[in-house]
């Protein structure tokens, strides 16, 4: 079965201050890794993605994520934040197999951003 | 392009009723999955249909229920609604559905069960 793990709860980071979000999967092959981000009352926005190739991965908003298999990892980073950065962040993975239809997701990362 | 559409976006019902809430996805997608998002259990996947038909559902009991109109328009139906459905319901859209194509999330239902 799936799963990731956002093992960080709660961030607040400075503005102007760089920004990294830890992110571990579970999966039996190769994944599809996702970062998602969500303001207050909004859906999910999709930062970026990571299906194959090049293990450092660019996204919208200044955000980058890398793709670790030895470690199981998909950070996200960022080298400055903005206050309109704070939102919560999802991590998901999703199966590259062709029945696998579902996104399965972290519980989230809240972030602060103090002026 | 328009994006994802959810109606209604609050709804505030009563233990025992049921409830119906409705997805309209982007233009030209034929994919529309749902998922619950509680603060307790996260993102949980409910279910995919892709061109009318139910391909992957989650782990939910049988009073979640789905379907999926020739528009691609989507409704989910929870019925005899207990406390622990109060959620945020999120639909998403893609081209052709699988986790390779970009899905793309309405804004949401706030379901509160009274």
């Amino acid at each position: 079965a799936q799963s990731v793990t956002q093992p960080d709860i709660h961030i607040t980071v400075s503005e102007g201050a760089s920004l990294e979000l830890r992110c571990n999967y579970s999966y039996g092959a190769t994944p599809y890794l996702f970062w998602y981000v969500q303001s207050p009352g909004q859906g999910l926005q999709l930062l970026l993605k990571y299906f194959s190739g090049d293990t450092l991965v660019q996204g919208i908003k200044g955000f980058e994520a890398e793709f670790k298999r030895s470690q199981s990892s998909f950070n996200l980073r960022k080298p400055s934040v903005h206050w309109s950065d704070a939102a919560e962040y999802f991590c998901a993975v999703g199966g590259s197999g062709g029945s696998n239809y579902k996104l399965t997701f972290g519980k989230g990362t809240l972030l602060t951003v103090n002026p | 392009k328009a994006g994802v559409t959810q109606t209604p976006r609050y709804l505030i019902k009563t233990r025992g009723q049921q409830v119906t809430l409705s997805c309209s996805p982007i233009s030209g997608h034929r994919s529309v999955s749902w998922y619950q998002q509680t603060p307790g259990q996260g993102l949980q996947f409910l279910f995919e249909y892709f061109s009318e038909t139910q391909r992957n559902k989650g782990n939910f009991p049988g009073r979640f229920s789905g379907r999926q109109f020739s528009n691609s328009r989507s409704e989910m139906n929870v019925s005899t609604l207990e406390l622990g459905d109060s959620a945020l319901y999120l639909c998403a859209s893609s081209l052709y559905g699988g986790t390779k194509y970009e899905q793309y999330f309405g804004p949401g239902t706030r379901l509160t069960v009274t």
